[in-house]
């Protein structure tokens, strides 16, 4: 059964950088449309980046010129580097699956990390 | 990418039938058949049940349907049980290939 587990995430000040780590098993992240979202608590879900199979990536406006997506083919991870942090940015981080993409269809999710931005 | 316009709360007592909208505009929810509906109990992530408008994923109940109208998306849950009760939360793909979710719904079995 293919599995999403992510890490990477704890308390960190206003301004800092954090990357988080997704690591997928029992199928190939390169082969999928991959995507990070996140869940600030007791808040809805947002969409925060994607990466599509040939490379290209795409981010929401909140978190445009801050945030990076990347994956590592030879270790089947996904990563999402997030620089100048915020308060607002505060929430528990999924990698999610969109296959087979891109249609926003996200069929498997981890169990999240969360990331708490406060001085 | 503002968010899609869904109620905070449904209810419904057992047996019945409820419906969630979800309202977006000409660039999301009325320009692809790509809507996608998911569903959160408290503490877990969240599982997809619908896509693509209508399709459900193998294992989801019969009783979840869901359609579109124009830049309007619902999900229907009909034969409310126990079970439904949970967060729901609808999704589509955007001209400018970002994802955006709406608010998330709270159903709750009466």
């Amino acid at each position: 059964e293919a599995q999403l587990e992510e890490s990477g995430g704890g308390l960190i000040q206003p301004g800092g950088s954090l990357r988080l780590t997704c690591e997928a098993s029992r199928f190939i992240v390169s082969d999928h449309f991959m995507n990070w979202v996140r869940q600030a608590p007791g808040k809805g879900l947002e969409w925060v980046s994607a990466i599509y199979t040939g490379g290209n990536t795409y981010y929401a406006d909140s978190v445009k010129g801050r945030f990076t997506i990347s994956r590592d083919n030879s270790k089947n991870n996904l990563y999402l580097q997030m620089n100048s942090l915020r308060v607002e940015d505060t929430a528990l981080y999924y990698c999610a699956r969109d296959p087979p993409g891109p249609d926003g269809a996200f069929d498997l999710w981890g169990q999240g990390t969360m990331v708490t931005v406060s001085s | 990418q503002s968010a899609l316009t869904q109620p905070a709360s449904v209810s419904g007592s057992p047996g019945q039938s409820i419906t969630i909208s979800c309202t977006g505009t000409s660039s999301d929810v009325g320009a692809y058949d790509y809507v996608s509906w998911y569903q959160q109990y408290p503490g877990k992530a969240p599982k997809i049940i619908i896509y693509e408008v209508t399709y459900r994923l193998s294992g989801v109940s019969t009783r979840f349907s869901g359609s579109k109208s124009g830049n309007t998306a619902s999900l229907t849950i009909s034969g409310l049980q126990a079970e439904d009760e949970a967060d729901y939360y609808c999704s589509s793909y955007t001209t400018t290939r970002a994802v955006v979710f709406g608010g998330g719904t709270r159903v709750t079995v009466l």
